[in-house]
């Protein structure tokens, strides 16, 4: 299985920071790798599909780069609906893996 | 896009079956261009890859739970379905029904449905 590993686990900071979750996968994925967002009771929304494109209705505030084995999210001004848990997953071969998550919390 | 929603019991009992269905509205799951998977989520933990299946009835497991699982697809309902064998506390979670888009290069979880949980208890 290809092992997905997020940093940080957590990260506290406050509305209009700048923020980069890092995801690296064990082997390597090209862009096969997506990100979600995942706010409490609720299901995962995809972010970013392909390592980097935007999905309809994302605002562009999010990013998504790497290739390989490192990809990063960025999220360029904070705002308040932006405070969830972040998990990454390769869509690469099966069994499709996620990341552990990191959570965003307000400073 | 489409909508999904999980129906099933929110309890089962240790050693016993558990078993779900999602119905998909605002598409076909006939789609040439969709799988159909369960993804699962225990209380306060990571995501977990279960399966997938296609219309014609393909299916593709996690190997970690394979032994024990079963997905289908009904298309005169729009529905598909899990069948998870053998239930332990290790099994409760928050389970998701999702589509895969599929469509030339594209291979990801794009709609969910919002999940139901399923506890294990006698």
């Amino acid at each position: 299985d290809i092992q997905m590993t997020q940093s940080p686990s957590y990260v506290s900071a406050s509305v209009g920071d700048r923020v980069t979750i890092t995801c690296r996968a064990s082997q390597d994925i090209s862009s096969w790798l997506v990100w979600f967002q995942q706010k409490p009771g609720r299901a995962p929304k995809l972010l970013i599909y392909a390592a980097s494109s935007l999905q309809s209705g994302v605002p562009s505030r999010f990013s998504g780069s790497g290739s390989g084995t490192d990809f990063t999210l960025t999220i360029s001004s904070l705002q308040p609906e932006d405070f969830a848990t972040y998990y990454c997953q390769q869509a690469k071969n099966f069994p499709y893996t996620f990341g552990q998550g990191t959570k965003l919390q307000i400073k | 896009q489409v909508q999904l929603q999980e129906s099933g019991p929110g309890l089962v009992k240790p050693s016993e079956t558990l078993s779900l269905t999602c119905t998909v509205s605002g598409g076909s799951i006939s789609s040439t261009s969709s799988y159909w998977g369960w993804i699962r989520q225990p209380p306060g933990k990571g995501l977990e890859w279960i399966g997938d299946v296609y219309y014609s009835g393909n299916t593709y497991y996690n190997p970690s739970l394979q032994s024990r699982v079963t997905i289908s697809v009904d298309t005169s309902k729009n529905q598909f379905s899990l069948r998870f064998t053998s239930v332990t506390a290790a099994d409760v979670a928050v389970y998701f029904c999702a589509r895969r888009d599929n469509r030339g290069r594209n291979n990801w979880f794009d709609s969910w449905g919002q999940g139901i949980l399923v506890t294990v208890s006698s």
